[in-house]
């Protein structure tokens, strides 16, 4: 069993529409939680990092971590065609190794 | 942004030729890492080094080999390539006392061998 649980998608929503991406996992020693946006052919561009439970918003991303259920959430709100890439959520306990998710790819259509 | 680079961005090439993937930071961090990454697959890390003259093996096997002997540089090697290295490598890096949360990752080199 994979330690971090992603759906690989795609999923596909018209622009504006609030898409919510998640990942489970089974390592409750986990306390850094991270979502990273690739777009094709490019390096995986850390979106943010939360620690512990908790919810972060940074302009229309939100991310939710509920450690209790070993689960974490990002949120887009008002979606444009430019968020259009594949999601990739990761965590750690702090300084060991980053654990990836295999990444939800998202198609936003005008 | 992060000033993390990956040279060649594509590569293909003959079964049993010798590679070296490129990749240079000029932030001056410390730690860097090399990721596997296949299709529909999570990144896998490699190799990483925490400094000049240190470098471990990841979790995934690889018959890569790499070398740290400047800050900035950390070169990885395939003395003979292979079909099964057909992958996209990754490299990243952060600062000494960074967590592992706070990597920075260049492009990428997607690599295809014949």
């Amino acid at each position: 069993q994979k330690e971090v649980e992603q759906d690989p998608g795609p999923l596909s929503v018209p622009e504006g529409a609030i898409v919510s991406l998640n990942c489970t996992y089974s390592n409750s020693a986990f306390q850094y939680f991270m979502w990273y946006r690739q777009y094709s052919r490019k390096g995986p561009e850390l979106l943010m990092y939360t620690y512990s439970s908790g919810n972060k918003e940074d302009g229309r991303f939100t991310a939710q971590v509920d450690k209790s259920s070993k689960y974490i959430s990002l949120f887009i709100r008002d979606s444009q065609p430019s968020d259009s890439a594949t999601y990739l959520c990761a965590m750690t306990t702090g300084f060991q190794k980053l654990v990836f998710g295999t990444g939800t790819r998202l198609l936003v259509s005008p | 942004e992060a000033d993390i680079y990956q040279t060649p961005r594509y590569l293909v090439i003959g079964t049993g030729k010798k590679i070296t993937l490129e990749c240079s930071q000029t932030m001056g961090h410390d730690k860097m890492y090399w990721y596997q990454q296949d299709p529909g697959m999570e990144l896998h890390l490699i190799h990483y080094s925490y400094g000049v003259n240190s470098t471990e093996k990841g979790d995934l096997s690889s018959e890569s080999t790499v070398s740290r002997i400047r800050t900035e540089h950390f070169p990885l090697t395939l003395e003979s390539a292979r079909p099964s290295h057909t992958s996209q490598y990754l490299c990243a890096s952060s600062e000494y006392w960074a967590g592992a949360y706070e990597q920075y990752f260049g492009p990428g080199t997607r690599l295809t061998v014949t």
